[in-house]
């Protein structure tokens, strides 16, 4: 069974610009949830959808933005890109959210320069 | 607002040399209690759920256990493989799939 697959796994981008991050979940499974990942923070939770909805949501501000497709894949996006939005960004798959464990993907790491 | 505290920060211990690494918590409602292990560079791995006072859970050479206030994972006579960070995670009741993270103890298991 295939697991959480995250997409690029690195990039390097410029103040100012946007970016979208990709995360395939495994098969079968509804509920995407996406965590920021910084040495002095740790894992921040951005949102989580469900069902191409979105059902819970962090505290980052608006220029975070994601989406969830009907075969579940989803897509962060992050505009107007700032140095301390540099992280490791995690994408995490259950089958519904609510008592069943979260698999996460190997993250991508984003560089802004 | 839910809160989650691991100690200690880094943990070092020789081959074979058991210990415990604690996560305290203050949740709303607790739904769940996750233990996670991250590699360098890696997401995290899933480990246990936890999910009412006195549950443990064992899988090779760790345990975790869970009160109403704190949770601990058990690590006995630990191999090098074993150095990695453990993270600790709570989910709240209404919160959905949200997990709220601790910082988590880095372990490292030396010959």
């Amino acid at each position: 069974k295939a697991g959480v697959t995250q997409t690029p796994r690195y990039l390097i981008k410029t103040r100012g610009q946007q970016v979208t991050l990709s995360c395939s979940p495994i098969s079968g499974h509804r509920s995407v949830s996406w965590y920021q990942q910084t040495p002095g923070q740790g894992l921040q939770f951005l949102f989580e959808y469900f069902s191409e909805t979105q059902r819970n949501k962090g505290n980052f501000p608006g220029r975070f933005s994601g989406r969830q497709f009907s075969n579940s894949r989803s897509e962060m996006n992050v505009s107007t890109l700032e140095l301390g939005d540099s992280a490791l960004y995690l994408c995490a798959s259950s089958q519904d959210g609510l008592n069943t464990e979260a698999f996460f993907g190997q993250g991508t790491r984003l560089t802004v320069v | 607002e839910d809160q989650v505290t691991q100690s200690p920060e880094a943990l070092r211990l020789q081959e074979g040399e058991s210990s415990s690494l604690n996560c305290s918590y203050t949740v709303s409602g607790l739904r769940g209690l996750f233990w996670y292990r991250q590699d360098p560079g890696k997401g995290p791995e899933f480990l246990f759920t936890l999910y009412s006072a006195g549950e443990e859970k064992e899988k090779e050479r760790l345990k975790a256990t869970l009160t109403k206030k704190e949770s601990f994972l058990h690590i006995t006579a630990p191999k090098p493989e074993d150095s990695a960070t453990y993270l600790c995670a709570v989910q709240a009741t209404g919160t959905a799939s949200k997990l709220t993270f601790g910082t988590g103890t880095r372990l490292q298991v030396t010959l």
